[in-house]
């Protein structure tokens, strides 16, 4: 079975600062799929970012880079420049071949003025 | 593009009452949907994927018979939730993708609260 593990239940930073949120997860699977979702305090959940595990090369998205490290099974979200727009709920995700979601248990990130 | 929404976006009802969410997704057909709850300060726990024109397909510990799912066209699910309790109380989100696309993209959630 597939697992998703976020170790840091909740981090802040300073806003314009940079911040790297954790995600590591257990798959047997060579294709896959991941990403990470925030869930600001509306409680709508927002994609910020997505991975395929075939591409080599890390997923970038505005203030938003992932680094993805197969091997490791490895997949953190860096949030460049912060703003206080920023402060939510961070869902890291695991999507498998039959397209089943894996959630891991979510880091709430603060972003202090 | 990709935008799934909810309704209601909260409901109150008696116990013993059903109570009928919707899901649709409004620019793309949504081969597939899913319905999750979330407890405060916690992961989304799902309960069904269904496939349109198809049954959901129900996680272990799902009660199939209280929680019914339809997902009757490619832009239309509801999950209505029969004989309410008030540990039925809960946030419920739905998600929504295509055959073409891993994504899922979600709805803003219902707050249910059974008195």
């Amino acid at each position: 079975a597939q697992t998703v593990t976020q170790s840091q239940p909740e981090m802040s930073v300073q806003e314009a600062e940079t911040v790297t949120l954790s995600c590591t997860y257990d798959t047997s699977e060579s294709n896959y799929y991941l990403f990470w979702y925030k869930q600001p305090p509306s409680r709508q959940m927002i994609l910020v970012i997505r991975q395929e595990a075939y591409k080599q090369q890390n997923a970038t998205e505005n203030r938003f880079s992932v680094n993805f490290q197969k091997a490791a099974k490895s997949f953190s979200l860096k949030i460049s420049d912060s703003q206080l727009g920023d402060t939510a709920m961070y869902f890291c995700a695991f999507a498998d071949t039959g397209n089943q979601f894996y959630f891991g248990t979510g880091t709430s990130l603060t972003v202090i003025p | 593009g990709a935008v799934v929404s909810q309704h209601p976006s909260r409901v109150i009802c008696k116990s013993g009452t059903s109570v009928k969410i919707e899901c649709r997704s409004l620019d793309f057909q949504a081969t597939t949907m899913f319905w999750y709850r979330q407890f405060p300060k916690q992961s989304l726990m799902l309960m069904a994927t269904s496939n349109e024109g198809s049954k959901a397909t129900y996680e272990q510990g799902v009660e199939k018979d209280k929680f019914l799912i339809n997902h009757a066209s490619l832009t239309l699910s509801t999950l209505t939730v029969t004989s309410a309790h008030p540990e039925d109380s809960s946030f419920y989100i739905c998600s929504a993708r295509t055959t073409r696309q891993e994504t899922q993209y979600f709805g803003p959630g219902t707050r249910l609260l059974v008195l």
